[in-house]
């Protein structure tokens, strides 16, 4: 079965600095997406950044990028000129070719003044 | 369209009651979500919908939830004869189906149950 792994409980990052979250994940398929969605405290979770396994260029959104590295089964997210308002739960998730996302356990994400 | 609306908010109730939360997607979505989440957890997938078919259930979803999604607009997720290890967080989310593998889920606030 497909696992998605999240190693950091949590992280923190001074504003305006730049911070790196960690995601692993376990798969026997070779098509795939791996999304990071952001889940703000009591609202709604939103996707952040998507990446198509075929693709090997690593997204990237604003301020917001990822290193996929597809043998290694790391998807990391890169936060930079990090922003108060970045402070958040974060999940990794991924998603084959069948219809559901499986995520991960998330990192809370604090950022400081 | 405001967007995915979760009822209620938060429900409270006695071990061994039943519970209904109600779930009003994107009024353009075809599919639709529920997913569960504890405490130090990600979101857990549970069912969705396409339409008003249930196409997949997780083994999560004992015989004591079910789902339904009349009409293909709103969806209720019902909990019976609730037990302590359901207190979680359900969450709702919708989205057009062929942009799912684009991970356009919109989720709602979701509805926390806590049972006593």
């Amino acid at each position: 079965a497909q696992t998605v792994t999240q190693s950091q409980p949590e992280m923190s990052v001074q504003e305006a600095e730049t911070v790196t979250l960690s995601c692993t994940y376990d798969t026997s398929e070779s098509d795939y997406y791996l999304f990071w969605y952001k889940q703000p405290p009591s609202r709604q979770m939103i996707l952040v950044i998507r990446q198509e396994a075929y693709k090997q260029q690593n997204a990237t959104e604003n301020r917001f990028s990822v290193n996929f590295q597809k043998a290694a089964k790391s998807f990391s997210l890169k936060i930079s000129d990090s922003q108060l308002g970045d402070a958040a739960m974060y999940f990794c998730a991924y998603k084959d070719n069948t219809d559901k996302l499986i995520f991960g356990t998330g990192t809370r994400l604090q950022v400081f003044p | 369209d405001t967007g995915v609306s979760q009822n209620p908010r938060h429900k409270i109730t006695k071990r061994g009651q039943n519970v209904t939360f109600r779930c009003d997607p994107i009024s353009e979505h075809n599919r639709l979500y529920w997913y569960r989440q504890t405490l130090g957890q990600g979101p857990e997938f549970l069912t969705y919908f396409q339409n008003e078919a249930q196409l997949e259930k997780s083994r999560l979803l004992s015989d004591r939830f079910s789902a339904e999604r009349p009409k293909g607009s709103f969806s209720t997720l019902e909990i019976q004869r609730t037990e302590q290890g359901d207190s979680a967080m359900y969450l709702c989310a919708s989205s057009l189906g062929l942009r799912v593998s684009l991970g356009e889920l919109f989720f709602g606030e979701g509805s926390r149950l806590t049972v006593l």
